[in-house]
């Protein structure tokens, strides 16, 4: 079965630098969500998207912005880089159209701020 | 707005031992309850889900859990876990509505010894 797919998995960047995150929902998921996963913690929500709007917010700094497209994958766009942004970033989908909360979760993108 | 809260950050056990994971949640509604899987350097992967209905929910490699209300538990069970069942358990809440956030627990290492 399809999975959730995300992309690059490996990221490192230099302070202060730009870095761009992109999720691609499970095929006919509405819903895509962002987590932020640091080391040794647990995973804690950034913002979701359900048909292509803004659904909900969480702890996203403002350096932080995200969008859904027409075909439904999702970018996270990380600008004014800080060594604390170092962590996994997990894209999930579900589809809330069905009525259930059951979220999928991708891979994760390692994000390394040097 | 919810918590959830996992007792024990680690639980180390003999193979073929049985194991209960302990998660705790509170919130002012109904919840839809998870436990995720990690494994190092991967994803979290769904292990089973309470929605509504049975209380005693299977999910995959032999794992299960009982919601409680009174108590606001989701333990998770195995009767004989085995050396590859070692990784990181994720407790999950999210309120009872299709597309809300995911709340997670700090997580309980299991490590399964020979």
């Amino acid at each position: 079965a399809a999975g959730v797919i995300q992309s690059p998995r490996h990221l490192i960047k230099e302070k202060r630098e730009t870095a761009t995150l992109k999720c691609y929902p499970i095929p006919r998921h509405d819903t895509v969500y962002w987590y932020q996963q640091g080391p040794g913690q647990d995973p804690q929500f950034l913002i979701s998207f359900y048909e292509k709007m803004q659904s909900d917010k969480g702890s996203i700094p403002d350096r932080f912005s995200a969008q859904q497209f027409s075909d439904y994958h999702s970018e996270l766009n990380m600008s004014s880089l800080e060594l604390g942004d170092s962590a996994l970033y997990f894209c999930a989908s579900s589809f809330r159209l069905a009525g259930t909360d059951t979220q999928y979760f991708g891979p994760g993108t390692r994000l390394t701020v040097l | 707005a919810q918590s959830v809260t996992q007792l024990d950050s680690q639980v180390p056990v003999f193979e073929e031992a049985p194991v209960e994971l302990r998660c705790n949640y509170s919130s002012s509604v109904s919840v839809y309850l998870f436990w995720y899987v990690q494994y190092p350097n991967q994803g979290l992967q769904l292990l089973l889900k309470y929605l509504s209905g049975s209380t005693l929910v299977k999910g995959i490699n032999g794992f299960e859990a009982e919601f409680n209300k009174s108590q606001t538990s989701f333990h998770l069970r195995k009767p004989s876990v085995h050396i590859s069942d070692t990784a990181e358990y994720f407790c999950a809440v999210s309120e009872g509505d299709a597309g809300n956030m995911l709340t997670f627990g700090g997580g309980t290492r299991l490590m399964v010894k020979p």
